[in-house]
């Protein structure tokens, strides 16, 4: 079975502090992926990566940015956290060829104050 | 930009009832997928469909692909609490994409 773990399931920190989610795959998949899930709105890509320190944009970078220097292990990173970036924080993995098939961890709960 | 509508958004109903849930799309996908999210968790892969006309079922879960590929249903029989959740349509739509578009759910509850 596929087995996809976030570093926390809740976390709380205060505006302005940067943030470290952490994901890890353990089934050698390339594609990595880091959402936002947000009531009413439903998931948004914030970034995903296809290879090693390879990154692509998702649809809602802005105050993101991400590491990938090992195939297993993808990081979101909240550069100076604000209130708005309270949310529930998913990240998922696809083995190439696979198309969609993407398999999700137990999520982020980020609360920012 | 595609765009994956999913009703009803909201569902009640009692134990041992039967439902059904829409994913419709004006995009046609190269494979659809169905999650299930219990609160607090992440969602959970239930089936991949990709053949226009595809059913396919999982227990009391039968799931199918349109003609056109353009919309799927979920379709429950006998619910039991177990099944509450948010159930989340996904599509892929291929050309070296593996991007989602995901609906906003539904999020069933059933009552005992």
């Amino acid at each position: 079975d596929v087995k996809v773990t976030q570093s926390s399931r809740y976390l709380v920190k205060r505006t302005g502090e940067k943030v470290f989610l952490e994901c890890v795959q353990d089934m050698d998949h390339e594609n990595m992926f880091w959402y936002r899930q947000d009531p009413g709105l439903g998931l948004r890509l914030i970034y995903f990566s296809y290879d090693v320190k390879m990154k692509e944009k998702g649809d809602i970078p802005e105050g993101y940015s991400v590491s990938r220097e090992k195939k297993e292990r993808f990081s979101l990173i909240l550069e100076s956290a604000s209130t708005n970036q309270t949310s529930m924080y998913l990240c998922a993995s696809l083995a190439r060829l696979r198309l969609g098939e993407q398999y999700f961890g137990p999520g982020t709960r980020l609360t920012v104050t | 930009t595609q765009l994956l509508e999913q009703s009803p958004q909201f569902l009640s109903i009692q134990e041992g009832e039967n439902l059904t849930v829409y994913c419709n799309s004006s995009s046609v996908f190269s494979s659809l997928q169905w999650y299930r999210q219990e609160p607090g968790e992440g969602p959970v892969l239930l089936v991949t469909v990709v053949t226009g006309g595809e059913v396919k079922k999982l227990k009391r879960l039968t799931f199918q692909f349109g003609d056109a590929r353009k919309d799927s249903s979920l379709h429950i029989t006998a619910a039991q609490t177990g099944d509450t959740g948010l159930y989340l349509c996904a599509g892929a739509s291929g050309a070296g994409s593996y991007q989602l578009t995901f609906g906003k759910g539904t999020k069933l509850s059933v009552i005992p």
